[in-house]
């Protein structure tokens, strides 16, 4: 497609369940990030995929968090036993090289009540 | 910890004024600086980016000043418009991640 695109857009979830996050990249972009934005907060980085090599996972927080994705297509994060501080906007990415230039989603925000 | 420092993390300007964002950062291996554009509900843009080898990059009403010695740039936003009000990130890499500042709102009075 045109852009990134990310689903949900937005996700209200019950503290304890678990939820799943898709992004669709930008076709022929090898490289694919997600990154967290907190209220007012920078982004931080969550986890790296660049074509088939080991995902790059050292920003999960916890092992409450996974994410996979098939090839160079679709992603998805997932976040198991939700907890209210979970509650972000969830941002995916993608790049053709892996070195900078991202186009971003318009996110998914992720509610925790 | 924060890899890239931002400043301020708000600013009011006049249409027409000068907005100036500052960063700062530690790692000498960084070698690409982006600057990102986000409005409420979308996921932020690329706006400019610029390499060490240079001091400063224009695009536009965008440039971005680079002091390699100090480790600092900034972006200055001329003849700001209300079109420009938006949160405007910061970020700095040294390979394929991106470490990015906490963001400045700027509001653009009209």
């Amino acid at each position: 497609g045109a852009g990134v695109s990310q689903s949900p857009s937005n996700k209200v979830t019950e503290k304890g369940k678990d939820v799943e996050l898709r992004c669709d990249p930008i076709s022929g972009h090898t490289a694919l990030y997600w990154y967290r934005q907190r209220l007012g907060q920078g982004l931080e980085f969550l986890i790296y995929f660049q074509g088939n090599s080991a995902p790059d996972k050292s920003g999960l927080p916890s092992d409450r968090f996974s994410a996979e994705r098939t090839g160079e297509s679709v992603s998805t994060l997932t976040i198991q036993r939700t907890q209210q501080e979970d509650s972000a906007v969830y941002l995916c990415a993608s790049s053709f090289t892996g070195r900078g230039g991202y186009t971003f989603g318009s996110g998914t925000r992720l509610t925790v009540v | 910890q924060q890899q890239v420092k931002q400043s301020p993390q708000s600013l009011i300007v006049q249409k027409g004024g000068i907005s100036i964002i500052n960063c700062a950062y530690e790692n000498t291996a960084f070698d690409y600086f982006p600057w990102y554009q986000q409005f409420p509900g979308k996921g932020p843009a690329l706006l400019i980016a610029i390499r060490p080898d240079v001091s400063e990059k224009k695009e536009g009403r965008f440039t971005i000043s680079f002091n390699k010695s100090a480790k600092q740039f900034s972006l200055h936003i001329m003849d700001s418009q209300p079109g420009d009000s938006a949160t405007y990130f910061c970020a700095a890499s040294g390979d394929y991640k991106l470490s990015f500042g906490a963001g400045t709102t700027v509001t653009v009075r009209a």
